[in-house]
């Protein structure tokens, strides 16, 4: 069945490199969502895109995060340099293509989640 | 500024007896609500939903209330199983009638029930 998948599944690295996460949303799914769960502050939004453009990024540090969608099939979160604040579980979503008016139907807000990279930075 | 709060980090429940997840949220522009489900090791998956112009949905042992004058949702879990035991965040959208809106989530709650 489609899912999304994120690459890698755990990273540990030391501070100061560069760390970069994968999401292969679900094929036709047009809109991708990166968010950061950690302890203290639930699941919160970094980035989105849709159609590849980015629609909002105020979530994330901009110094040193950055998002990218290069192609319909891959989008990528890149943190650098790291430091170990950043230390947490990255989730991308994705949701399918829908008509203005769709979100009517219940399922029209439903954003299917891959199952994370789990990153530590030493 | 947690615009939807979730403020029991834990809940404990015996098998069969109902369990009730509460959540606040501040912004009155959110007009539709999720509860998502998490298992350790993976993603948040949809559970159950409603619209901000009902104030109960119901999906076979899970039901949803909203009180909008309140801003508070609250998932009961009837009867309450061994794996029902997850974190469950509530999250919200302001998105109107446009599907892939973004959601502001809760801090979520850990829910086990004991056998």
């Amino acid at each position: 069945d489609a899912r999304v998948t994120q690459t890698p599944r755990h990273k540990v690295t030391e501070m100061g490199q560069e760390v970069t996460m994968r999401c292969q949303p679900i094929l036709g799914h047009n809109t991708v969502f990166w968010y950061r769960q950690t302890m203290m502050q639930g699941l919160e939004l970094l980035a989105y895109f849709r159609n590849r453009a980015p629609l909002d990024d105020s979530g994330m540090p901009k110094d040193r995060f950055s998002a990218e969608m290069p192609d319909a099939t891959l989008a990528t979160l890149k943190i650098q340099p790291s430091e170990p604040r950043d230390s947490a579980v990255y989730f991308c979503a994705s949701v399918p293509r829908g008509l203005k008016g769709a979100g009517v139907s219940n399922r029209s807000y439903e954003q299917f989640f891959g199952p994370g990279t789990r990153l530590t930075v030493l | 500024d947690q615009q939807v709060k979730q403020n029991s980090p834990s809940l404990s429940v015996q098998e069969g007896r109902i369990s009730i997840l509460n959540c606040d949220y501040t912004n009155s522009m959110f007009d539709y609500f999720l509860w998502y489900k998490k298992y350790p090791a993976e993603g948040p998956t949809f559970l159950i939903s409603i619209s901000s112009i009902k104030d109960k949905n119901e999906d076979g042992r899970f039901t949803v209330f909203l009180n909008k004058s309140a801003k508070h949702l609250s998932l009961h879990i009837v009867p309450s199983q061994p794996g029902d035991s997850a974190v469950y965040f509530c999250a919200a959208s302001a998105g109107g009638k446009t599907s892939g809106s973004r959601l502001t989530f809760g801090e979520g709650t850990q829910l086990t029930v004991n056998p």
